[in-house]
């Protein structure tokens, strides 16, 4: 497709379990962001990859958050041991590596932690 | 350290007035800068963007304003419409790509346009 993609859209999970999010950035973008919103609040960022650079993981919470990128292309969003507090949408985005230029968003996936 | 600030949680204007959101920043290394609607359930869109060379970008409806000398900008809308009434974020990054090329969000401004 021609946009981000994120799946699942939703996902319910019960404390203490892990959960993998998935994000499908727009094809040929170098930079993918992760950021997250709780209810009420603004975006949080989370952790930022830019071509074959080291990832910028200075907004991850907690050392259950990790993230990857494969091939420079899709990336995971592991949440390990899920607490209550994780609950939020989590919004992935990608970036061309041109001069300035937007980022796109994905739709997100409402995590829910019960 | 909050490097980029919407002091305003929300707006409330009447139909067809102007509505004026406004964003502060603290990092001078910051030279682009876009702003983002959102409606709830989706993800944020984009709106219009600005560089740090200009002091003014407009796109219809949609002006953008930055002042370098006292790290601000505005978003000005005009004239508002009830299906503006969203959410608006406002972002900074550097203008290449690197390490500098993270972008960072203000909290938002709810904004309601009023019939």
């Amino acid at each position: 497709g021609a946009g981000v993609s994120q799946s699942p859209s939703n996902k319910v999970t019960e404390k203490g379990k892990d959960v993998e999010l998935r994000c499908d950035p727009i094809s040929g973008h170098t930079a993918l962001y992760w950021y997250r919103q709780s209810l009420g609040q603004g975006l949080e960022f989370l952790i930022y990859f830019q071509g074959n650079s080291a990832p910028d993981k200075s907004g991850l919470p907690s050392d259950r958050f990790s993230a990857e990128r494969t091939g420079g292309s899709v990336s995971t969003l592991t949440i390990q041991r899920t607490q209550q507090e994780d609950s939020a949408v989590y919004l992935c985005a990608s970036r061309g590596g041109q001069v300035g230029g937007e980022a796109f968003f994905g739709q997100g996936t409402r995590l829910t932690v019960v | 350290d909050q490097q980029v600030k919407q002091n305003s949680p929300s707006l409330s204007v009447q139909e067809g007035r102007i509505s004026i959101l406004n964003c502060d920043y603290t990092n001078s290394m910051f030279d682009y800068f876009l702003w983002y609607k959102k409606y709830p359930a989706e993800g944020p869109t984009f709106l219009i963007s600005i560089s740090s060379i200009k002091d003014k970008n407009e796109d219809g409806r949609f002006t953008v304003f930055l002042n370098k000398s006292a790290k601000h900008l505005s978003l000005h809308i005009v004239p508002s419409q009830p299906g503006d009434s969203a959410v608006y974020f406002c972002a900074a990054s550097g203008l290449s790509g690197g390490s500098n090329y993270k972008l960072t969000f203000g909290k938002g401004t709810l904004l309601t346009v009023n019939p």
